[in-house]
């Protein structure tokens, strides 16, 4: 089956300690998306790739960055998590170019720091 | 600031009765309009979509309904099952390119046998 795959479930990290988050997919969608989740609140856009352009959000914080080093893989780094960074993060992909599309989402890594 | 809005945390129906979920947006942009379905431990998964150019999509016991002039989206589920047991949320787009969605909240339906 084509999918999202996200890797780890859940990650434990230090505070302060690097971190990378990793997602690939099978759909051969040309957009990455990241999503940050905390408890209770609505999925929040950080960036998203388009193809090889980056794309990031105003408010995403600086500590946020990303790469993708080819179609299917997209990966997250946190690089200084502090304590408000324990969340879930979503991975998602799209297909751009045929109309509005859904996009398509892993099980999410969820986030603790110490 | 939020965009979307789904003023319901939780919801319960009863087995066999019509689920109805509703969602408010305040970005006149928004023209994509998706409903996302969540059980705990995953990720969410695409439900039902509506273009601001039609009013209604129905895709088995699912059917999305929007008023644009309100600035308002309802998905009704009938009959409810079980297996609605989950986290719903409201999301939209604008322009159908690569934007990302914005999301609400979500709301919690609990199906009751």
């Amino acid at each position: 089956d084509a999918m999202v795959i996200q890797n780890p479930r859940y990650q434990v990290t230090q505070f302060g300690k690097p971190v990378t988050l990793s997602c690939s997919q099978t759909l051969n969608h040309n957009v990455m998306y990241w999503y940050q989740q905390k408890s209770s609140q609505a999925p929040k856009l950080l960036f998203h790739y388009y193809d090889k352009d980056f794309n990031n959000e105003a408010d995403t914080p600086d500590n946020f960055q990303s790469r993708r080093p080819n179609t299917s893989f997209c990966f997250l780094d946190i690089r200084s998590p502090g304590l408000g960074d324990a969340a879930m993060y979503l991975c998602a992909t799209s297909r751009v170019g045929e109309g509005s599309q859904p996009q398509h989402f892993g099980d999410g890594t969820r986030l603790s720091i110490l | 600031d939020q965009q979307v809005k789904q003023n319901s945390p939780s919801l319960s129906v009863q087995e066999g009765r019509i689920s109805i979920l509703n969602c408010d947006y305040t970005n006149s942009m928004f023209d994509y309009f998706l409903w996302y379905k969540k059980y705990p431990a995953e990720g969410p998964t695409f439900l039902i979509s509506i273009s601001s150019i039609k009013d209604k999509n129905e895709d088995g016991r699912f059917t999305v309904f929007l008023n644009k002039s309100a600035k308002h989206l309802s998905l009704h589920i009938v009959p409810s099952q079980p297996g609605d047991s989950a986290v719903y949320f409201c999301a939209a787009s604008e322009g159908g390119g690569a934007d990302g969605l914005t999301f609400g909240k979500g709301t919690h339906l609990i199906i009751q046998p």
